[in-house]
């Protein structure tokens, strides 16, 4: 089961701005960081942020991650064509001692 | 390079069993919790078991908990998970991942999958 919530999709055109929500609980999104992953169809997951708003390297800085309460964000600006994926949040659920991921977002490019 | 490759996925009948292998290499093993999680088609990421550096500590998610075993060769750099009593809704595509550092839960490096087939 779910317990971190993402809308089903989002889209913009070329160089917009696009954000994706996550909505948690306080066993998880309150109390431990949040990560996001981006998932191009038929690879594996990529990291994308991790500690709430931290960018691997390599990440460009157009991908951007806060979080407040229970809920976190990843923003997108500078919408690219390669953009186009699913994006998923997680974190880790004391509550359910385990890793819970988010529904999953799919980004679309107009 | 740090690269994890999964192998052991089949066409299993339900009831059946199966165990999947990571192999890890490019770090040391040992330093790092491992992961396992899932994707069954068109369906979402569902995080399967967790296994501490030294494998004394695992976590499951509620699904899987007297079914699925996590272990660890540290000697060999391998994980492993045994899958018994499989169900159709086992179906999916699994995948090794590792964090990335060893003291968050942030999965960095990822293998490429191995599926599971479950069906009569």
């Amino acid at each position: 089961q779910s317990v971190l919530t993402q809308p089903p999709s989002a889209s913009g055109t070329p160089g917009q701005r696009v954000t994706i929500s996550c909505s948690g609980s306080s066993s998880n999104a309150r109390r431990n960081t949040v990560n996001w992953y981006q998932q191009v169809p038929g690879t594996a997951p990529k990291l994308l942020i991790y500690n709430n708003n931290q960018r691997p390297s390599g990440v460009p800085d157009r991908f951007s991650g806060s979080k407040s309460g229970t809920s976190a964000s990843l923003a997108i600006s500078g919408l690219q064509s390669e953009d186009e994926a699913d994006y998923y949040c997680a974190a880790w659920d004391d509550s359910l001692s385990g890793h819970v991921f988010g529904t999953g977002t799919k980004v679309t490019i107009l | 390079d740090v690269q994890l490759v999964e192998s052991g996925g089949d066409l299993v009948q339900p009831g059946g069993s199966l165990r999947l292998s990571c192999a890890a290499s490019g770090y040391t093993f040992s330093t790092f919790a491992m992961t396992w999680v899932r994707q069954a088609p068109g369906k979402g990421l569902e995080w399967v078991s967790t296994v501490s550096g030294t494998g004394l500590s695992t976590w499951y998610v509620d699904s899987v908990k007297g079914r699925f075993t996590i272990s660890r060769d540290n000697s060999r750099s391998t994980l492993y998970l045994q899958m018994n009593r499989l169900r159709v809704e086992d179906t999916a595509l699994y995948y090794c991942a590792k964090p990335s550092s060893w003291d968050n839960d942030a999965f960095d490096i990822w293998g490429q999958g191995t599926m599971v087939t479950v069906s009569s």
